[in-house]
């Protein structure tokens, strides 16, 4: 299909590590990004990963990548409740222009 | 701060109204686009502009008209919208459209109630 998928809610307790997965569609696709919207806010560019790459980590974020499954997932560690936000997993479509599309997001609900 | 700022904010309009969302990057980027974020809905592409050049219009009805006079600066100019076009209408910029130095930096959104 033509959509990148994502479940549209997770609740973790504080300290805990927290995972967001996302599907996506298009093999071709060259970069896959991570956003993050905190209420009443844009969209924050959280990271990105290359289509060849496995894996990337920056800080307390870890985004694995499975191409051959076009499985995306983002993992914070030691979650915070400020990381409570919707995070939204976007493809960029090389055989489209770059065209970014974008997943419904991910709610993170982070328990104190 | 991501270097990309919307005005108005916040923007309330009745349907026979005509008004401007404006959007400004300060990033020396050459590509800028309208999103519409509705509720429980994925992003929806509208407008993209490169080198001020519109390449992208995505089906949207013509009372959303853009404008783009600047690589910095881009309209979205809004007449006799409907209810539905309530949403939060986001701007984003990027280096280029597509390929490497396509990353999408977005401004923190109108958000448009029409009544």
């Amino acid at each position: 299909g033509e959509d990148v998928e994502q479940s549209l809610f997770l609740s973790v307790r504080e300290g805990d590590s927290s995972v967001i997965n996302c599907t996506y569609t298009d093999s071709s696709s060259t970069y896959l990004y991570w956003y993050k919207q905190e209420p009443g806010a844009g969209l924050q560019l959280l990271t990105y990963i290359f289509s060849n790459m496995d894996m990337k980590q920056d800080q307390r974020l870890t985004v694995l990548l499975n191409k051959k499954d076009k499985h995306l997932s983002l993992r914070i560690a030691d979650t915070q409740t400020g990381d409570s936000a919707i995070y939204f997993c976007a493809e960029s479509r090389h055989n489209q222009g770059g065209k970014l599309i974008f997943g419904q997001g991910t709610e993170l609900s982070v328990k104190p | 701060e991501t270097g990309v700022t919307q005005t108005p904010r916040h923007l309330v309009m009745g349907m026979t109204n005509k008004k401007s969302l404006k959007c400004e990057q300060h990033l020396g980027h050459n590509a800028m686009y309208w999103y519409k974020q509705s509720a429980k809905k994925p992003l929806e592409l509208m407008f993209v502009y490169n080198f001020k050049e519109q390449t992208e219009n995505n089906s949207v009805p013509s009372r959303f008209s853009p404008e783009c006079p600047n690589s910095s600066h881009l309209f979205l100019h809004l007449h006799t919208l409907q209810p539905e076009d309530s949403a939060l209408y986001l701007c984003a910029s990027s280096q280029v459209p597509a390929g490497i130095g396509d990353t999408q930096y977005f401004g923190p959104g109108t958000r448009l109630t029409v009544l």
